[in-house]
C-alpha cells in the first residue's frame, strides 16, 4: 500500500514566524508532489507543486523535495492567522495516475 | 470564470436509492477525478479519469461508478448506497493526462440513513 505520512499536528507558531510542516512517501518512483491548504468545510486549495529535488519559490511559502529520502516540506515565511487551516501533501504514484493524499497537518498561526 | 463545479451541494438520502453527483469543469482539462474525504481518514480517490472513455480506479472505488462520455463532465454514481458511504466528496480535474496540478470543487456532502 502507497502511503504519504504527515503529522498531524496542530503545529502551532506565532505569527511571523516560518511554520514547517513534512510529509513522507512510501513510493520511490513519484514522480509529481503537491501542498493544498483546506479550509474547515472548504475545498482544497493548490498552493504549490514541485517536480523535481531542491527548493521551489513562490511569494511566502517554499516546497523542498528530497527524493533520494522521500520527503516533501512547505515552509511558510511570516506566518499570519489566515494561514492558520490544514495543510495536505499529495504524490502522483509511479505507473499510474494515481494520487495519494497524506491526511493532513493542522496548522495554527497565533496573534 | 474557470471552474469545477459538483451538484448537489448537500444530499441526504436513504439506503439503496440510486443517486447521482454531477461534477463538469470549464477547463477543458483531460484529466478528471473524484475524491471521498473522511475524518482521521483523509482525502482517498475513488475514479479518475485520464480522457474521455478511459477511467481507472483509485484506491476506493467499490460501490462507485463513473462515465466520461464528455470532455467536461464526469459524474460520479452510487447505485445501492449504503451508509459508510457518507462522506464529503470531492471532483478535481487537471490539464494534461495526470500527474499535474489538481483543481477541486466545492464538495457535496452526502449522508446515507
Amino acid at each position: 500500500q502507497k502511503e504519504v505520512e504527515q503529522n498531524s499536528g496542530p503545529l502551532s507558531v506565532p505569527e511571523g514566524a516560518i511554520a514547517s510542516l513534512n510529509c513522507t512517501y512510501s513510493d520511490r518512483g513519484s514522480q509529481s508532489f503537491f501542498w493544498y491548504r483546506q479550509y474547515s468545510g472548504k475545498s482544497p486549495e493548490l498552493i504549490m507543486s514541485i517536480y523535481s529535488n531542491g527548493d521551489k519559490e513562490d511569494g511566502r511559502f517554499t516546497a523542498q523535495l528530497n527524493k533520494a529520502s522521500q520527503y516533501v516540506s512547505l515552509l511558510i515565511r511570516d506566518s499570519q492567522p489566515s494561514d492558520s487551516a490544514t495543510y495536505l501533501c499529495a504524490v502522483c504514484t509511479s505507473g499510474t495516475y494515481k494520487y495519494i493524499f497524506g491526511t493532513g497537518t493542522r496548522l495554527k498561526v497565533l496573534a | 470564470e474557470a471552474q469545477v463545479t459538483q451538484n448537489p451541494r448537500y444530499l441526504i438520502t436513504v439506503t439503496g436509492k440510486k443517486l447521482t453527483v454531477t461534477c463538469s469543469q470549464n477547463m477543458n482539462h483531460e484529466y478528471m477525478s473524484w475524491y471521498r474525504q473522511d475524518p482521521g481518514l483523509g482525502l482517498r480517490q475513488i475514479y479518475y479519469s485520464m480522457n474521455v472513455e478511459v477511467t481507472d480506479k483509485g484506491d476506493v472505488p467499490e460501490g462507485y461508478k463513473v462515465s466520461r462520455k464528455e470532455k467536461r463532465n464526469f459524474p460520479l454514481i452510487l447505485e445501492s448506497p449504503s451508509p459508510n458511504q457518507t462522506s464529503l466528496y470531492f471532483c478535481a480535474s487537471s490539464l494534461g493526462g495526470g500527474a499535474g496540478e489538481q483543481y477541486f470543487g466545492p464538495g457535496t456532502r452526502l449522508t446515507v440513513t
